[in-house]
């Protein structure tokens, strides 16, 4: 059961090249996210996604772009990265559910990037 | 906005002693689900406990105990009986509106033999 994959697990990247962190679950969750956790301020909502076809911004989506291929993939984009960039980067996904219903996410196991 | 706030930055614990992680939260939703993670040093996010804004009861799980106070808009984390393998970075999420699943800053705890 493999839960929810990401690829790569590490990458380093020059300044202003691109990247694409790719993300899958096979658990047939609508709901899935895109974090980057950096020293001191947990984990920060980048983008995420109710449900196949839909996007929204998190907290912070600068410099990030995000692809709902299809139910099972979720992926973020880097155009241009910058150091500001380096971080450890998780995915997850949930069911939808109502709110107040548990629905707890899952996570892959993150992708270190650096960016220098 | 929703908002989480975990002012305590670390913690330590002596084993078996039990251990209380503070969790407030911000939000005008009426119905929310509230989390907590662990991440050891090796990074992988582990669930551990789950209580929703409707729930009558504080949830259990095993040593881990939630202290929801929701007039407060509080969740604290508790855990009995501290082990060694406890230590790790510890994690206070709620998901409210748009299924947005939003975590706090974390609190370190560093369980002490």
């Amino acid at each position: 059961n493999a839960g929810v994959t990401q690829t790569p697990k590490f990458q380093v990247l020059k300044t202003g090249q691109s990247m694409t962190l790719q993300c899958a679950q096979d658990m047939n969750h609508n709901s899935m996210y895109w974090y980057r956790q950096d020293p001191g301020m947990g984990l920060r909502l980048i983008y995420y996604s109710a449900s196949e076809g839909t996007t929204d911004k998190g907290e912070v989506p600068n410099g990030y772009n995000v692809s709902r291929l299809n139910k099972r993939e979720f992926s973020l984009r880097l155009e241009s990265a910058a150091p500001s960039q380096t971080s450890v980067y998780f995915c997850a996904s949930s069911e939808a559910g109502e709110r107040g219903r548990r629905t707890e996410a899952f996570f892959g196991q993150g992708t270190r990037l650096t960016v220098v | 906005a929703q908002k989480i706030t975990q002012t305590q930055p670390g913690m330590f614990v002596q084993e078996k002693e039990a251990v209380t992680l503070d969790c407030t939260y911000d939000t005008s939703d009426p119905s929310y689900g509230l989390f907590w993670y662990k991440q050891p040093s090796s990074g992988e996010m582990i669930f551990l406990i789950y209580q929703g804004s409707y729930d009558q009861q504080n949830a259990t799980e095993g040593r881990y105990s939630l202290n929801f106070q929701k007039a407060r808009k509080s969740a604290n984390l508790v855990i009995s009986a501290s082990q060694l393998g406890d230590s790790a970075m510890y994690f206070c999420a709620m998901r409210g509106h748009d299924y947005k699943l939003s975590f706090g800053a974390g609190t370190t705890v560093t369980v002490r033999a």
